[in-house]
């Protein structure tokens, strides 16, 4: 069965304090790996989709990078505004995606 | 800009009443979703349409059912509700999967 899992599943920092955040992955054939940010009371919002190992995607603060078991999003000098939630989820081949729970991150001013 | 509409941002219903959820998008994707998101859970496939009149199970198809008439407008129907239905519910459309998905902004459902 297809899982995807996130760490930590909560993460507070001070403004301008990089840090990364962890999901791991267990997939019978990897077709690709999305990246979503959710703001509270919101639908969420698609950031990258990573396809093979090796592979990187960057926005603005984010960078996003995949290897055969695990992605990280790293964010560099966080402002308040990265507050949100971010999900990743993966496709198997299949027509939809399985999602992991996500991490809740706060930046703090 | 693009997006997916969801009809209602909350919605409180009482057990055993049937209840309808719209999502209309507009920018004719073929493939729509819906998912309910719970804390600790995350999101979880109901049901998906990759065209008008059809429709898949997802995950956890058990007291719902959709609709499709339209290729924009895909109906999530909770057929008697239970309060193990009340979350927050998620229509969602895509053009392919190499895309992601569009969300809607969430329809949060308490059944009391």
């Amino acid at each position: 069965e297809d899982q995807v899992t996130q760490s930590p599943e909560a993460l507070r920092l001070q403004e301008g304090e990089s840090s990364s955040l962890n999901c791991s992955y267990t997939v019978s054939g990897l077709r690709g790996l999305f990246w979503y940010r959710q703001d509270p009371g919101k639908g969420p919002e698609f950031l990258f989709t990573l396809y093979s190992a090796g592979e990187e995607k960057e926005k603005e603060r984010l960078k996003a990078t995949l290897t055969k078991k695990e992605s990280f999003l790293h964010i560099t000098a966080p402002k308040p505004e990265d507050s949100a939630t971010y999900l990743c989820a993966v496709n198997n081949y299949g027509q939809n995606f399985v999602f992991g729970p996500g991490t809740r991150l706060s930046v703090l001013p | 800009d693009v997006k997916v509409t969801q009809s209602s941002r909350y919605l409180v219903k009482r057990t055993g009443e049937k209840v309808f959820l719209e999502c209309v998008q507009d920018m004719d994707h073929e493939n729509m979703f819906w998912y309910r998101q719970d804390p600790g859970l995350g999101l979880r496939l109901i049901y998906f349409s990759y065209d008008v009149k059809m429709k898949e199970k997802g995950d956890i198809p058990e007291g719902y059912s959709v609709s499709r008439e339209k290729k924009e407008r895909f109906s999530l129907i909770l057929e008697s509700a239970s309060t193990n239905q009340t979350s927050m519910y998620l229509c969602a459309s895509s053009s392919g999967i190499n895309y992601g998905y569009t969300f809607g902004s969430g329809t949060r459902l308490t059944v009391v």
